[in-house]
């Protein structure tokens, strides 16, 4: 156990549909992550949070939002799925967002479009 | 702009050496490196900063030349469980908040057998 929690562990829905996946971060890290992994493109990064304010957007598309809570847990929210969303969701934390820091990875949501 | 890897594969025997690259036509100000198991979440390894310090792995050790604007990984008498893909990251600037998020390169597959 990493001390980074991802729920659900793996998620299947329809095109068209939205999904909520949530990330609690290690504890005493304030800094928390989203990538998404397909096996085409990599870990690609989405967006960072810092004590609930967003610090840095990456690839993100605008049908995807996230948000961090004053307790420092994450949601990510993806609307109108579509085929190609289908991936692998990490969540990081870190304790500063700060790149001497490193990395917990949160053990992923495997998200199956159909 | 995501850092290149190489080589793409590498199969080892147990017991044998490998090197893996990571290069970045920027500036490269750390290097990260983590390593992901089939399945699982990418675990982090060590983090290259620049001045040489190194912080991470004991068993594994890398190298960063600022100047090539390249590191390498260097894995030593290679044990099964070293198998999985190595990935780098850089991250957008020097250390300092705001800039912690990381840009990886595609990965490389490393499988170790007996």
């Amino acid at each position: 156990d990493s001390g980074v929690t991802q729920t659900p562990k793996h998620l299947i829905t329809a095109t068209g549909q939205r999904v909520t996946l949530r990330c609690s971060p290690r504890s005493g890290d304030l800094s928390v992550y989203w990538y998404q992994q397909s096996l085409d493109q990599g870990l690609q990064f989405l967006i960072q949070y810092y004590n609930g304010e967003e610090r840095a957007k990456g690839n993100i598309l605008e049908r995807f939002s996230a948000q961090q809570f004053p307790d420092l847990h994450s949601e990510l929210n993806l609307s109108s799925l579509e085929l190609g969303d289908s991936a692998l969701y990490f969540c990081a934390s870190s304790v500063e967002p700060d790149p001497n820091y490193g990395y917990t990875f949160g053990s992923g949501t495997r998200l199956t479009v159909v | 702009q995501q850092p290149v890897q190489s080589p793409q594969a590498v199969i080892l025997r147990e017991g044998e050496d490998a090197v893996i690259n990571c290069s970045s036509s920027k500036a490269l100000y750390s290097v990260h490196w983590y390593r992901q198991k089939h399945g699982e979440a990418p675990v982090f390894l060590m983090i290259l900063l620049k001045g040489g310090e190194q912080k991470g792995h004991e068993k594994i050790s890398a190298s960063f030349n600022e100047k090539k604007q390249q590191s390498s990984l260097y894995l030593t008498a290679s044990q099964l469980s070293y198998s999985g893909t190595y990935f780098c990251g850089t991250p957008p600037r020097a250390g300092g908040t705001s800039y912690g998020k990381l840009t990886f390169g595609q990965g490389t597959i490393l499988t170790v057998h007996p």
